[in-house]
């Protein structure tokens, strides 16, 4: 079965640490992965996606993420975090004729 | 510009009464899709539609209804036989093929 974990429900930084947001998929075909981001009361955002190639993606607002086939995991990192950064941030993946699966969300609090 | 617009921002609906929630895209996009978000959850598939006149039942699509007559359209009409409708409900929206998937702005709905 398809599935998505985000095994960190809700991570605290201090602003201007860096921040790393793990995200592990079991899935059959060969994935399309993506991170979103939520602020409350908003839709979703998308900061990146990786399809093919290069497995380091650059997306906005500073974040990265990297494909590593053989952990399946795609996780999301920003050298700096900012207290903008405080919001949801979702795990997907996808694949060509099929639905896309999210992951259950982290939740990511900044302390000044 | 191009988007998704989801309307009302806010519905309240007594007990027993159908409500209606409205996304209308202009991306040209083939596939639509309504979420379900509790709070603090993450998203959970209602209905979508990957061509005009047809459509798929989701994960938890028992209460829920969908039309799609026009490409641009996909309301989504909450019965009175969903028995826990208050939520915050997600439209989306795709090119199809497992492409990147772009979301409104989402609508609350409280049943009072």
């Amino acid at each position: 079965a398809q599935s998505v974990t985000q095994p960190d429900i809700h991570i605290t930084v201090s602003e201007g640490a860096s921040l790393e947001l793990r995200c592990n998929y079991s899935y059959g075909a060969t994935p399309y992965l993506f991170w979103y981001v939520q602020s409350p009361g908003q839709g979703l955002q998308l900061l990146l996606k990786y399809f093919s190639g290069d497995t380091l993606v650059q997306g906005i607002k500073g974040f990265e993420a990297e494909f590593k086939r053989s952990q399946s995991s795609f996780n999301l990192r920003k050298p700096s975090v900012h207290w903008s950064d405080a919001a949801e941030y979702f795990c997907a993946v996808g694949s060509y004729g099929q639905n896309f699966v999210f992951g259950p969300g982290t939740r990511l609090s900044v302390l000044p | 510009d191009g988007g998704i617009t989801q309307s009302p921002k806010y519905l309240f609906r007594k007990e027993g009464q159908n409500v209606t929630l409205s996304c209308e895209q202009n991306l040209n996009h083939d596939a639509m899709y309504w979420y379900r978000q509790d709070p603090g959850q993450g998203l959970r598939l209602i209905y979508y539609s990957q061509i005009v006149n047809d459509f798929q039942k989701g994960d938890i699509a028992e209460g829920y209804s969908v039309s799609r007559e026009k490409k641009e359209s996909f309301p989504l009409t909450v019965t009175s036989a969903q028995k826990n409708p208050t939520a915050f409900y997600l439209c989306a929206s795709t090119p199809g093929g497992g492409n990147t998937i772009y979301f409104g702005e989402g609508s609350w709905l409280t049943v009072v």
